[in-house]
């Protein structure tokens, strides 16, 4: 069975710093892996997928997560925090080749201070 | 495009009624899901659907019903609310088959409250 952990449920970063948002993650197998955001009253949106082709991804909006296998992360970077990634942001995975079954993590809500 | 609409936004039921929570894409998807959303909990799948007339229980599936007579729609039928079903409800699709890691194109959400 697959599981999701993301580590702070809410993280807090002036305009400007490093965004981190962190993903671990169980698998039996080579996972496939999602990082979606949620902004408020909306529904989720696909930032990026790992897929085996390359570890380092690269999202829309400056965002990128690195597949770390022997760590079993797959955690979500930005180099400079804008006040419009202020969102609710969720670490997914997906086992089987389908992808008919996503397990999501329980979310990390970011907050952006000026 | 409209995409993923979901109806209605908001809904208050007292527990024991009944009623459907509908989903409808305009994107020739094959695949449709729902998911509800709880506090702290993340995104649990209900059924999912790999194309008309196909459904499939997801993580959460009691106290849900589903079918797909159609590509477009796939609606979420509560037989017997119960508060423990308040929760706010997402729909999802997908392209199905070779591009199984598609991303999932979302509704709105649907607010529900079980009193």
């Amino acid at each position: 069975a697959q599981s999701v952990t993301q580590l702070g449920s809410h993280v807090s970063v002036s305009e400007g710093a490093l965004v981190l948002l962190r993903c671990n993650y169980s698998s039996s197998v080579p996972p496939y892996l999602f990082w979606y955001v949620q902004y408020p009253n909306q529904g989720l949106q696909l930032l990026l997928k790992y897929t085996s082709a390359a570890t380092l991804v690269k999202g829309i909006n400056g965002f990128e997560a690195e597949f770390k296998k022997s760590e079993t992360s797959f955690h979500l970077t930005k180099p400079s925090a804008h006040m419009s990634d202020a969102a609710e942001y969720f670490c997914a995975v997906s086992e089987d080749n389908a992808g008919n079954m996503l397990t999501f993590g329980g979310g990390t809500r970011l907050m952006v201070k000026p | 495009n409209a995409g993923v609409t979901q109806t209605p936004k908001f809904q208050v039921l007292k527990t024991g009624q009944s009623m459907t929570l509908q989903c409808a894409q305009d994107m020739n998807h094959e695949y449709m899901s729902w998911y509800r959303q709880d506090p702290g909990m993340g995104l649990r799948l209900i059924h999912y659907s790999v194309g008309a007339g196909i459904t499939d229980q997801g993580e959460v599936p009691n106290g849900y019903n589903v079918s797909r007579s159609t590509t477009e729609d796939f609606p979420l039928r509560l037989l017997s609310a119960a508060p423990s079903q308040t929760s706010v409800y997402f729909c999802a699709s997908r392209v199905q088959g070779a591009t199984y890691n598609s991303p999932l194109h979302f509704g709105n959400g649907t607010r529900l409250t079980v009193t």
